[in-house]
């Protein structure tokens, strides 16, 4: 079955740059996708397919994704981008697969 | 705009069936080709994908709970639906109904405000 391995934890001062990535074999041929899940609260995609933004999330969310890593960039980060974040991808064998998912917090 | 709401039991006995109703509202659930998902989260865990449903009625379920798992849908009351039988404790979690415009290359862009279930006696 298809895994995607993603930190537990990354930390990240104000106003920096937040890296979160998420590990699968050749994941860099599958669209990946992105949650952010605040506490009490639905997920809500804030990235799909690699690196496009749906409509109302902040342009300082990105996406890449690349050989055995996709990666969640946070630009300027903010108290509020404090959350967990899931990556998402279709394995033709497993199906719908989330990662273990990555509590951000901004000091 | 559209909106999905869970509803259903919020306790369920061990080895019984779990059955939950996600209402769309807002919108026709087969006015387009979308399908429809159910996702679920142990407290305190990661999501899961239980399974979809396209609004014809075919279906796709998480290998690993196939056996267990049935998904309905019923256009006219605009909802779907989920069974989960011989629940277990592990079964207990907090499980969303959301939408997607595809099977394989869609994410799931609208979600519901979800329903915690807990299995026990």
């Amino acid at each position: 079955s298809y895994e995607l391995t993603q930190p537990l934890s990354v930390s990240v001062a104000l106003g920096q740059t937040a890296r979160i990535t998420c590990g699968g074999n050749n994941i860099g041929s599958k669209n990946v996708h992105w949650y952010q899940q605040k506490p009490g609260q639905a997920p809500v995609l804030v990235i799909y397919r690699d690196s496009n933004r749906p409509s109302g999330i902040p342009e300082r969310f990105s996406g890449s994704n690349s050989g055995n890593t996709a990666t969640l960039t946070i630009s300027r980060a903010q108290a509020g981008d404090e959350a967990d974040y899931y990556c998402q991808v279709w394995d033709s064998s497993t199906a719908w697969v989330f990662g273990g998912g990555t509590k951000l917090t901004v000091l | 705009q559209l909106q999905l709401q869970e509803s259903g039991p919020g306790l369920v006995k061990p080895s019984e069936t779990l059955s939950l109703t996600c209402t769309v509202s807002g919108g026709s659930i087969s006015s387009s080709s979308y399908y429809w998902g159910w996702i679920r989260q142990p407290p305190g865990k990661g999501l899961e994908w239980i399974g979809s449903i396209y609004y014809s009625g075919s279906t796709y379920y998480n290998p690993s709970l196939k056996s267990r798992v049935t998904i309905s849908v019923d256009t006219s009351k605009n909802q779907f639906s989920l069974k989960l039988s011989s629940v277990t404790a592990a079964d207990t979690a907090v499980y969303y109904c959301a939408r997607q415009a595809d099977l394989q290359y869609a994410p799931f862009d609208l979600w519901g405000r979800g329903t915690l279930v807990t299995v026990s006696s």
